[in-house]
């Protein structure tokens, strides 16, 4: 079955350079979530997408952004970029929002040099 | 606000003995409760959820709303159990707890 897709897998950018994170959802999932996971942290909510609208929004620096496409696929745009944002970034999919099991994609490990 | 919390960062037992990961919520609804897996280099994974009841790789989870506690348990550990388990409180995110990792040992 069709899972969740992260690309790149990882991405190594310097200090004040800019990223950009894909993530594509599960055919028929309409809601995308991003998490960070900092090196032995639990994963924090960033941000989320329901029908290409933002749907609820976690601890996401104001140098971060994102937006759900037509195509249902979500990027997460990162700029001026710090040492601290390294981290695993995971997006999941669910076919809805609320009570349904969010289904979690590889990640895309960040290192920022 | 919701909240979960996994006191035990580090649960090591040997293989065969019970295991009990656990995990305490605060919600002002009705709650659903998720236990995640991490396997080394994998992804998060739905290991179960209260409202199915169901037992998966031995693994089960009673949802306690007198107690607000979701504990995972399984009688006889295993090798292969060695992974990172969240519990996630779902709303329109997931509230995960800071996790607990289960090392089974020989």
């Amino acid at each position: 079955a069709a899972g969740v897709i992260q690309s790149p897998r990882h991405l190594i950018k310097e200090k004040r350079e800019t990223a950009t994170l894909k993530c594509y959802p599960i055919p028929r999932h309409d809601t995308v979530y991003w998490y960070q996971q900092g090196p032995g942290q639990d994963p924090q909510f960033l941000i989320s997408f329901y029908e290409k609208m933002q749907s609820d929004k976690g601890s996401i620096p104001d140098r971060f952004s994102a937006q759900q496409f037509s195509d249902y696929h979500s990027e997460l745009n990162m700029s001026s970029l710090e040492l601290g944002d390294s981290a695993l970034y995971f997006c999941a999919s669910s076919p809805g929002t609320g009570f349904y099991e969010q289904y979690f994609g590889p990640g895309t490990r960040l290192t920022v040099t | 606000a919701q909240r979960v919390t996994q006191p035990e960062k580090l649960l090591s037992v040997f293989k065969g003995a019970p295991v009990e990961l656990k995990c305490n919520y605060s919600y002002s609804g009705s709650p659903e409760l998720f236990w995640y897996v991490q396997y080394s280099r994998q992804r998060l994974q739905l290991l179960l959820r209260h409202i199915s009841r169901e037992s998966i790789k031995g693994f089960t989870a009673d949802l306690n709303k007198g107690e607000t506690s979701f504990h995972l348990k399984k009688p006889f550990a295993q090798e292969e159990d060695s992974a990172m388990y969240y519990c996630a409180l779902p709303a329109s995110k997931l509230t995960f707890g800071t996790g607990t990792r289960l090392q089974v040992t020989l």
